[in-house]
């Protein structure tokens, strides 16, 4: 099945600094793929969704240049947290999403493992 | 408003028994409905979804889904429960026309021995 992957599993980084997550597909081209961030006992929050060659779209709230977001080539997404803080601590999911065969009428969506980020 | 909602944060159910947990959701046209498990500091893990075709759906682990439309609802079932199946679980649904997939609050399972 279609694997998706992200790297580091996890970092921890100091107050200030900023610190990249890549996300890949890798044995199937994903020409979109999405971003959440996932806090501590609550659900998925999307925060942007990223389609190959183009500029990447935000959800209403999130700041897009602090979270900076690449999508250079069919097989990888990245999220860069730009000075990042505390607060910014959280996991954070990518998903990928493949192109149909056969005609099927939806997407499939996968799920990286996530990138679990302490900001100290 | 276009959502979907679990309306239980925890269920608790003793192995061997059944489970439900439940996913209503609010939308007009046909909705893609979806179901995900995710185990401690994880992804989301695919079980099960619903496009369209018959109402009850089989997925993964033993897991199945039942699509009510009249009721707007997409239970996720398991005749006999797993200690292993304890996780959380996540009910999601694509409207048609957008590309996202919008999530549930979330229900933690938890399977007693």
């Amino acid at each position: 099945g279609a694997v998706v992957s992200q790297h580091p599993s996890w970092v921890i980084c100091k107050s200030g600094t900023s610190v990249k997550i890549e996300c890949r597909s890798l044995d199937f081209q994903a020409t979109t793929m999405f971003w959440y961030r996932q806090f501590p006992k609550q659900s998925l929050m999307l925060m942007a969704t990223s389609n190959e060659g183009s500029k990447a779209t935000y959800e209403q709230g999130v700041e897009k240049d602090k979270f900076l977001i690449n999508h250079a080539s069919l097989t990888l997404s990245t999220l860069t947290v730009t000075s990042a803080h505390p607060e910014d601590s959280s996991f954070y999911i990518c998903s990928a999403r493949e192109r149909p065969s056969g005609g099927a009428a939806v997407w499939e969506q996968y799920f990286g493992p996530g990138t679990r980020l302490t900001v100290t | 408003a276009q959502s979907v909602a679990q309306p239980e944060d925890q269920v608790n159910v003793a192995e061997g028994n059944p489970l439900t947990v439940k996913c209503t959701y609010s939308v007009s046209g046909n909705p893609y409905l979806f179901w995900y498990v995710q185990y401690p500091n994880r992804g989301l893990q695919f079980l099960l979804k619903y496009i369209t075709g018959d109402n009850l759906v089989k997925g993964s682990y033993g897991f199945e889904a039942e699509f009510n439309k009249s009721q707007t609802s997409f239970h996720l079932k398991k005749p006999s429960a797993l200690v292993s199946d304890s996780a959380l679980y996540f009910c999601a649904v694509k409207f048609q026309g957008a590309q996202k997939l919008v999530f549930g609050q979330g229900t933690r399972l938890t399977i007693n021995p």
